[in-house]
């Protein structure tokens, strides 16, 4: 199996551009996620869908964020507009079933996104 | 308040020692994930534990249920063991971890 796959790996934009990350998880896995690293707040969740539906969204910063899953083998995270604070690592996960405490999550290799 | 604390923060060896790192956690986690992240990689998991022992090459991690505590062990540390090594606590029945902040290890040949 190939893994979780994310693209693009890095990212450099201009404040105010609208950004995509894409990521597409490992076959057959009813979970993704979304998240954020930084080195100030470390790994943040963004979003959480099972079964390709939003379950929590809660982690989404503000309207400038929005993420997809039009199907169980790939999902968008948006921001629109970019602004210099939205400079991190974005993380793409999936796992198995419904993500609980005893289920490994695969994480996909980031995308460094840059907002100059 | 569901938590995960890591120690030591910063640990820097050399080559060849045994390298210990802690994890405790709080009430209502049923599960210790232990993850490694190299400098700008990705972040991979390496054991799932609620409870005993598990051993996976040079790398052994143990779970105390009673006292709430995990450790991560090396033996036999290389240079290419250095990297940021992630505990985080699952619960029953919900899809969120419970993050710790990391150890930070460089191992020096």
């Amino acid at each position: 199996d190939a893994g979780v796959i994310q693209s693009p790996r890095h990212e450099v934009t201009e404040m105010g551009q609208e950004v995509t990350l894409r990521c597409k998880p490992i076959s057959g896995h009813n979970s993704l996620f979304w998240y954020r690293q930084t080195m100030m707040r470390g790994l943040e969740l963004l979003i959480y869908f099972n079964n390709n539906v939003p379950i929590d969204d809660s982690g989404m910063p503000e309207d400038r964020f929005s993420a997809k899953m039009p199907n169980a083998s790939f999902s968008t995270l948006k921001i629109q507009p970019s602004e210099p604070r939205d400079s991190a690592v974005y993380f793409c996960a999936s796992s198995l079933f419904s993500g609980g405490s005893t289920d490994t999550q695969y994480f996909g290799p980031g995308t460094r996104l840059t907002v100059l | 308040k569901n938590e995960v604390e890591q120690s030591p923060q910063n640990l820097t060896a050399q080559e060849g020692e045994f390298i210990t790192i802690n994890c405790s956690y709080s009430v209502g986690i049923s599960a210790l994930h232990w993850l490694q992240q190299h400098p700008g990689g990705g972040i991979v998991s390496l054991f799932m534990l609620s409870s005993g022992k598990k051993k996976h090459g040079r790398l052994i991690a143990t779970i105390n249920i009673q006292e709430k505590h995990s450790s991560l062990h090396i033996t036999a540390s290389h240079p290419r063991d250095s990297a940021v090594y992630i505990c985080a606590g699952g619960m029953d029945s919900n899809y969120q971890l419970i993050w710790g902040a990391g150890t930070k290890l460089i191992i020096k040949p």
